[in-house]
This record gives C-alpha cells, structure tokens and sequence, in this order.
C-alpha cells in the first residue's frame, strides 16, 4: 500500500533534548512538508522541499532544522532551541510542486510532548 | 498574504441534521480549493476540492461550490451521521504550492 509512515506516534522528550521525527513516504511524491498543529488551531508549516538537497522555512522554522538527502524521506528535528515544542507534527507530500490543483497528502501524525 | 477564514467550532448537530460551514478567503490570482477532515488523534484526509471558480467539489455527501465573487468555499451535507463527527480545515493553494489553513471547525454530531 501506498502512504506516508510517522513514527513514532507518541515521543517524549526532556526539556533541552533534540529530538527527530521520522517521516517516510513511497508515493513518488516530489513535494514534502512539515506542519505543526496546536490544540484548537489550524496548520502551520515548518519546511518544505519541492526537489532532493533542497528545501525552504515555511512560516515557524525557527528551533527547527530538516534533511531531504533521499526523495522517500524528510526527517524533522525539533532543536532545544524551540521553545514549545509540545505539538502534533504532521508530514505531508504532493506531486509536481507547481501544480495548484495537486492535493497534498498526510502522515498520521506524531504527538511530541516534552517534560 | 492569503488567508482562510471559516467558522469557530464547536458545532453540535443531531444526526440526520443539515450541516455547513462557512469558508471565505483571500489570495491573489486564482486559487485552488480545498476541504480536509480530521478524525481524533489521526492526520488530515482530502475531502474534496476546487480548482475553478463555479466549480462543485463533492465526495460522501459532502459538497462545496467555489464561488469567486463572494470569495467563497463553504462546505455542506445534506444529513449527517455520527461518523461525521471530525474537525474539518478550509484550505487554500494559490503561487507558490504552499497550502494555507483556516483554523478549523470541530464538528461533534449526537445520535
């Protein structure tokens, strides 16, 4: 089958730990993105990258650092230097970075929480 | 910038109700139009979408018209069931690939 894969559904992590969540798709997708989700409140992007060992900050990418070495895999990890990390991360990817019309796609998700 | 705007939650329904939510925007050119679900504790589903003005997006009885004179997206069912039960985002795609996000709308229906 076909999707994005997130792991680790949940992560806990000590205050001043970096931490990476894994994301992973076998979409052929071109295009991936990270969003951070809040309680209550919409998305809001973090990076993304339309093409291999390439990618831009979105609209909160401080505290936040990406690799796009492989076209399958776009790992995130959260920096002791973002403030509140606490959120729901999720991964999403999408063909042809041009295209309007093409849908992103999303992972399931990963809850971090940190302590 | 763009932008999304589309109804605080939360909304409750009995099921079998009539439900819709209200999505306006903003954006430069012409964007194109999408709604995705949320169901507990998962990541966001494309429900369905837009790409031109009077186009009709629809998929599992729900439906959304683009209307760009009133800059407008707002999705609706004509019965809903318990099922339906999610959060559901209004979102956008204009230049740029980069999808905006409205806040979204907690939908809770009863039986």
């Amino acid at each position: 089958d076909g999707g994005i894969t997130q792991s680790p559904k949940y992560l806990f992590r000590k205050e001043g730990q970096n931490v990476t969540l894994s994301c992973e798709q076998n979409l052929n997708h071109d295009a991936m993105y990270w969003y951070r989700q809040d309680p209550g409140q919409g998305l809001r992007l973090i990076y993304y990258s339309q093409i291999v060992n390439d990618f831009q900050k979105g609209d909160i990418a401080e505290g936040y650092s990406v690799s796009r070495e492989k076209k399958e895999s776009f790992p995130l990890t959260v920096t002791s230097a973002q403030k509140n990390p606490t959120a729901f991360y999720l991964c999403a990817s999408s063909f042809l970075a041009g295209d309007m019309s093409s849908e992103q796609f999303f992972g399931p998700g990963t809850r971090l929480t940190v302590l | 910038g763009d932008s999304v705007t589309q109804m605080e939650g939360p909304v409750t329904l009995s099921e079998e109700a009539c439900l819709t939510i209200n999505c306006t925007y903003t954006a430069t050119g012409y964007p194109s139009l999408f709604w995705y679900v949320q169901y507990p504790g998962e990541g966001l589903q494309l429900l369905l979408k837009a790409t031109k003005a009077d186009d009709k997006g629809s998929n599992k009885g729900f439906e959304a018209t683009y209307r760009k004179e009133t800059t407008s997206f707002h999705l609706e069912k004509g019965s809903v069931q318990v099922s339906d039960s999610a959060v559901y985002f209004c979102a956008l795609k204009a230049a740029g690939n980069k999808l905006t996000f409205g806040g979204g709308t907690r939908v809770l229906v009863k039986p």
